[in-house]
């Protein structure tokens, strides 16, 4: 595709369920971010893949929460337990190095809802 | 702490006025310094970056940016405003020395009144 893709769109769960949330980066883009934007709120970072590097994790607000990233494509952040205030929209961005210099491509999110 | 500040939580501006977006930034080393828009029920957009060179950068839809590294800022400016530019703006800091670190301020909502 021609941009970064998340699934699914809207995910309501209830409180304690385990919920996973995808997201398909831009094709050859090394680089892959999540973040989380609360209502009206600005964006938290989670959690940041470059190629075959150990993520960076110290975005991760709980041990809840994980991610993954397969084949240096898709990415699947992963939220166990959750709580109420996990509530929020799940950003995913890619970028590539070199000239781009790191600008970063966002998908449309996914707008969790844990009742 | 590195970090990076939108002082501004709404901006109004009447349409054909220039605008400005105040971002400033504290980081040690070299930032890279990016501006972001989300307009309703969109994603976030690229408008424009600042990496090394020329202080005013450029960038879509009219917008420039001005880098000030003795006030640590990086505002975002149009000569005149649209409608169209109604949206949330975002500020944001990449650091040199990080390959991953990229923080975004809070946020500033534009509204452009006809």
């Amino acid at each position: 595709g021609a941009g970064v893709s998340q699934s699914p769109s809207n995910k309501v769960t209830e409180k304690g369920k385990d919920v996973e949330l995808r997201c398909d980066p831009i094709s050859g883009h090394t680089a892959l971010y999540w973040y989380r934007q609360s209502l009206g709120q600005g964006l938290e970072f989670l959690i940041y893949f470059q190629g075959n590097s150990a993520p960076d994790k110290s975005g991760l607000p709980s041990d809840r929460f994980s991610a993954e990233r397969t084949g240096g494509s898709v990415s699947t952040l992963t939220i166990q337990r959750t709580q109420q205030e996990d509530s929020a929209v799940y950003l995913c961005a890619s970028s590539s190095g070199g000239d781009s210099h790191y600008e970063q491509y966002f998908g449309p999110g996914t707008r969790l809802t844990v009742t | 702490a590195q970090s990076v500040a939108q002082p501004e939580d709404q901006v109004n501006v009447a349409e054909g006025n220039p605008l400005t977006v105040k971002c400033t930034y504290s980081v040690s080393g070299n930032p890279y310094l990016f501006w972001y828009v989300q307009y309703p029920n969109r994603g976030l957009q690229f408008l424009l970056k600042y990496i090394t060179g020329d202080n005013l950068v450029k960038g879509s839809y009219g917008f420039e940016a001005e880098f000030n590294k003795s006030q640590t800022s990086f505002h975002l400016k149009k000569p005149s405003a649209l409608v169209s530019d109604s949206a949330l703006y975002f500020c944001a800091v990449r650091l040199y020395s990080s390959a991953s670190k990229i923080i975004f301020g809070s946020g500033t909502r534009l509204s452009i009144r006809p």
